[in-house]
C-alpha cells in the first residue's frame, strides 16, 4: 500500500524558514516524480514544485521560486521542500503526492499544516 | 501559463440527479486532465485521468470527458457521499502544473 507521511509543519514567524518532509513507502520512489500541493483555509488547491525521480530536474510555481526547493533522498526514500522567506500567503495545508505520467498526483499524504503568524 | 477555469462553482442537486461540471483550460492540455473529488479536512482523492480515464476503484456514475481545452465530469446518479468538492487540474508539462477553482456539489 502506497503511504506518504508529511511531518515539520507547524507556526513560524514572518520571514522565517521551515523544512517539510515526506516519507514514503510502498512503492519503488526512486522511479516516480514528486510533487508537493499546498492548499489555503477556504482555496483550491495550488501547485508548488515537482521534482524528477534523480533529482535532476526541477520545477516550481512563480509565487516560491527563490524561496522554496524541493529535494528528494532516494536512498531514505524521502522528499522535502525548504522554505524560506516565508509569508502570510504561504499559509496552507502541505501535501506531498507521487506523480504517474498518465494521470498526475495519483497518491496523496494527509496533508501537513503550515501556519505563518507572528 | 495555462490558466483553468470551472463552471459552476457551486451546484445545489438532489440524491439521484445527473450533475455536469465543466474545466476550461486557457491553451490546450490535449487530454493530461485530472479531477479530483475532496472532503474538508481530507486531501483530494482521484477520480478520473487523461481526460476520461477512471480511476481504479472508483464508482462508474463518474464519467469524464474531453480534450484540448473543454472537459466535463459527470455523476451519474448523485448519491449521498458525492456531496464535495470537485476541482480539475492539468498536467501536460512537469513543469507546470494547475488545479481549477473547484465546484462544489451541495445538498439542494
Amino acid at each position: 500500500e502506497v503511504q506518504l507521511v508529511e511531518s515539520g509543519g507547524g507556526l513560524v514567524q514572518p520571514g522565517g524558514s521551515l523544512r517539510l518532509s515526506c516519507a514514503a513507502t510502498g512503492f519503488t520512489f526512486n522511479t516516480y516524480w514528486m510533487t508537493w500541493v499546498r492548499q489555503a483555509p477556504g482555496k483550491g488547491p495550488e501547485w508548488v514544485a515537482n521534482i524528477k525521480p534523480d533529482g535532476s530536474d526541477k520545477y516550481y510555481v512563480d509565487s516560491v521560486k527563490g524561496r522554496f526547493t524541493i529535494s528528494r533522498d532516494n536512498a531514505n526514500n524521502s522528499l522535502y521542500l525548504q522554505m524560506k522567506y516565508l509569508g502570510a500567503d504561504d499559509t496552507a495545508v502541505y501535501y506531498c503526492a507521487r506523480v504517474v505520467p498518465e494521470a498526475g498526483p495519483d497518491c496523496w499524504g494527509q496533508g501537513i499544516p503550515v501556519t505563518v503568524s507572528s | 501559463d495555462v490558466q483553468m477555469t470551472q463552471s459552476p462553482s457551486t451546484l445545489s442537486a438532489s440524491v439521484g440527479d445527473r450533475v455536469t461540471i465543466t474545466c476550461r483550460a486557457s491553451q490546450s492540455v490535449n487530454s493530461w486532465l485530472s479531477w479530483y473529488q475532496q472532503k474538508p479536512g481530507k486531501p483530494p482523492k482521484l477520480l478520473i485521468y487523461k481526460a476520461s480515464t477512471l480511476e481504479s476503484g472508483v464508482p462508474s456514475r463518474f464519467s469524464g470527458s474531453g480534450s484540448g481545452t473543454e472537459f466535463t465530469l459527470t455523476i451519474g446518479c448523485l448519491q449521498p457521499d458525492d456531496f464535495a468538492t470537485y476541482y480539475c487540474q492539468q498536467y501536460n508539462s512537469y513543469s507546470l502544473f494547475t488545479f481549477g477553482p473547484g465546484t462544489k456539489v451541495e445538498i439542494k
